[in-house]
């Protein structure tokens, strides 16, 4: 079973939509996540950072924790063309030194 | 703000070829990391590195190998490259030794190198 799994998409939006991106991990002992955001050509860059249950939120973006079911879901509202990238899901694993990554959803905001 | 450079954006070699992709980053971090990307793969880790001269194998080491002389330089080797290798390279750099949930495991990511073996 892999460590993350993350539906890769694509899924293609309407402009002001708001956007359910989701990661599922096996085990129960990470504590740590984060939501990074890739465009097309470019490296990845974090967007969000959250180390507990509930949510966390940032602008338009909230990121949700939950332990008990071992889900990671980042949410958009008002989504826009701007936000058309690649989302990928990453949890600290490795002792704090490593991340694991889901393998992305291509996201795109069409007008 | 960090940042992480990679030599080259696009690289274009032929099988059998000694390829090195240089990654350099300017905020001193302890750890320095190297990923290839393919499409349905994800991320995956080739080496990283806590230190000055040394090394730690990813989950996909072979065929590859690094060098870490200084710290903030962490170069990736294509002893032989193959068509299997032809990918997205990208390097990153993490602050923290130790995990601390304060964030410093963050990775910094360079633009990556899009690496095409003939």
């Amino acid at each position: 079973q892999k460590e993350v799994e993350q539906d890769p998409g694509p899924l293609s939006v309407p402009e002001g939509a708001i956007v359910s991106l989701n990661c599922t991990y096996s085990n129960s002992a990470f504590q740590y996540f984060m939501w990074y955001r890739q465009y097309s050509r470019k490296g990845p860059e974090l967007l969000m950072y959250t180390y507990s249950s509930g949510n966390k939120e940032d602008g338009r973006f909230t990121a949700q924790v939950d332990k008990s079911s071992k889900y990671i879901s980042l949410f958009i509202r008002d989504s826009q063309p701007s936000d058309s990238a690649t989302y990928l899901c990453a949890i600290v694993t490795g002792g704090g030194n490593k991340l694991t990554f889901g393998t992305g959803t291509q996201l795109k905001v069409e007008l | 703000d960090v940042k992480v450079t990679q030599s080259s954006r696009y690289l274009v070699k032929r099988t059998g070829e000694k390829v090195f992709l240089e990654c350099v980053q300017d905020m001193d971090h302890e750890n320095m990391f190297w990923y290839r990307q393919d499409p349905g793969l994800g991320l995956r880790l080739i080496y990283f590195s806590y230190d000055v001269k040394m090394k730690e194998k990813g989950d996909i080491p072979e065929g590859y190998s690094v060098s870490r002389e200084k710290k903030e330089r962490f170069s990736l080797i294509l002893e032989s490259a193959s068509t299997n290798q032809t990918s997205m390279y990208l390097c990153a750099s993490s602050q923290a030794k130790y995990t601390s949930g304060s964030g410093r495991e963050t990775q910094y990511f360079g633009p990556g190198t899009r690496l095409l073996v003939l």
